[in-house]
């Protein structure tokens, strides 16, 4: 089955700096969605982004499909974006519906 | 509040006993799926259903494990005889169709003594 990667897989930083999250894919996509996993441990949708770019307020993400990989920026981070990150695809051959989620991004940001 | 509802958001049981895992999707949205997160792991897909079909059940352990979701009312993830490494966080979704944004609940924490 598909393979998802997610790097770094732990991230601490001050209140106000920016990040980068990365996530690689084995295989084309049909679907891509970025979640936010808060401490409650309710999984919160970011984006739904198969290809392209998209910006919601302080985050961003981009999809390059071609070269099999998405990025999650978070631009001057507060401390209510600590949490895990997780990015999942639904691969794009025969196994429609099912997402394969990466292991997370655990990100701790210190005020 | 349309937005998938599972419940119950906690479930204690002990093992041997059954528990059962109720969904709700989103209003509008005919595709369920359910995942199971294990502490200090990432989530896994077990099962996708539409209404009264099973499409996709590669995730589904071989036994005591089953799911439904009926023509009227909730979709059911049931788990006999639970035993102490069914404890996790199973999560359910919907969307509207294949391969559109997966909407998911808040998930329900099982526990077994």
């Amino acid at each position: 089955g598909i393979q998802v990667e997610q790097s770094p897989p732990d991230l601490i930083l001050q209140e106000g700096a920016n990040s980068t999250l990365r996530c690689n894919f084995s295989d084309s996509v049909n679907n891509l969605q970025w979640f936010h996993q808060n401490p409650w441990g309710q999984l919160i949708n970011l984006f739904y982004i198969p290809s392209g770019t998209k910006q919601n307020g302080r985050l961003s993400a981009t999809t390059v499909a071609t070269e099999r990989y998405s990025l999650l920026y978070i631009s001057s981070s507060q401390t209510t974006d600590s949490g895990v990150y997780f990015c999942a695809v639904e691969d794009g051959g025969t196994s429609y519906g099912k997402l394969t989620f990466g292991q997370g991004t655990i990100l701790t940001v210190h005020p | 509040n349309a937005g998938v509802m599972q419940n119950p958001r906690h479930l204690v049981r002990r093992r041997g006993q059954e528990a059962r895992l109720r969904c709700s999707p989103m209003k509008g949205h005919s595709h369920v799926y359910w995942y199971r997160q294990l502490p200090e792991e990432g989530l896994k897909f077990m099962v996708y259903l539409q209404k009264e079909n099973i499409i996709d059940e590669s995730g589904m352990p071989k036994e005591r494990f089953s799911a439904e979701f009926p023509k009227e009312g909730p979709s059911i993830l049931r788990i006999q005889q639970v035993v102490r490494g069914d404890s996790a966080a199973y999560f359910c979704a919907s969307s509207g169709v294949e391969s559109q944004p997966q909407h998911f609940g808040d998930g329900t924490r099982l526990s077994i003594l």
